[in-house]
């Protein structure tokens, strides 16, 4: 199994869906958990941490589920500004991180 | 808060040269910094840990001397790909911890012709 997994997609979704993404994880031990969201050609840009108890912000919404060990990301009312590709990363140490692949979400008029 | 620069944006080099990378963190101290590299349509791939005042960590794979890592200060960790080769020609990304959360610079595109 590998470390950090993800569906690479592509999610198309029109304007308004909601869509989510799951990102399944290897290591039982980890406690650091985040969504960036990378853009083509540029650098990743952190979305959100992802607590235990799950975390919203705004149309975002982040959860955590440590028996599954699993992170999900919620994306409501989905904007055409939301396509890009959704990274997901896990600890490994104190601040090391390891990436998933991305999912990429394109969202249409 | 939290903001990484990254220079230069792009480099354009013959094979052999050398380039050197800067990775800032500037409105935050770092005591680790990490370089990532990113190849098209390829995920993430770490490269190495960067710790100021000690030797980097490079991962598995990775020619610690042909990617020279110096960590000099709280705020700047240098790459430097020696004697670049077309292979090389990538998407490098730096990133600062703080926190436990990491922030990354902008990228530096790499073209060895």
């Amino acid at each position: 199994r590998k470390e950090v997994e993800q569906d690479p997609g592509p999610f198309n979704v029109p304007e308004g869906a909601t869509v989510a993404f799951n990102c399944t994880y290897s290591n039982s031990a980890s406690q650091s958990f985040f969504w960036y969201r990378q853009d083509c050609r540029k650098e990743p840009k952190l979305l959100m941490s992802v607590y235990s108890s799950g975390n919203e912000d705004g149309r975002f919404t982040a959860q955590l589920n440590r028996a599954s060990q699993y992170i999900s990301l919620l994306i409501r009312d989905s904007k055409l500004s939301d396509s890009a590709t959704y990274l997901c990363a896990v600890n490994r140490g104190y601040s090391t991180l390891t990436f998933g692949k991305g999912t990429m979400l394109l969202v249409s008029p | 808060g939290a903001v990484v620069s990254q220079h230069p944006s792009w480099v354009i080099c013959k094979s052999g040269t050398s380039v050197k990378i800067e990775c800032r963190s500037l409105d935050f101290q770092a005591t680790t910094m990490f370089w990532y590299r990113q190849f098209p349509k390829q995920s993430l791939m770490l490269m190495a840990t960067s710790n100021e005042g000690s030797k980097a960590t490079y991962e598995q794979g990775v020619e610690k001397d042909k990617f020279l890592i110096n960590h000099a200060s709280l705020t700047l960790s240098t790459l430097t790909v020696t004697s670049a080769h077309p292979e090389d020609s990538s998407f490098y990304i730096c990133s600062a911890a703080t926190m436990g959360t990491q922030y990354f610079g902008p990228g530096t595109r790499l073209l060895v012709l």
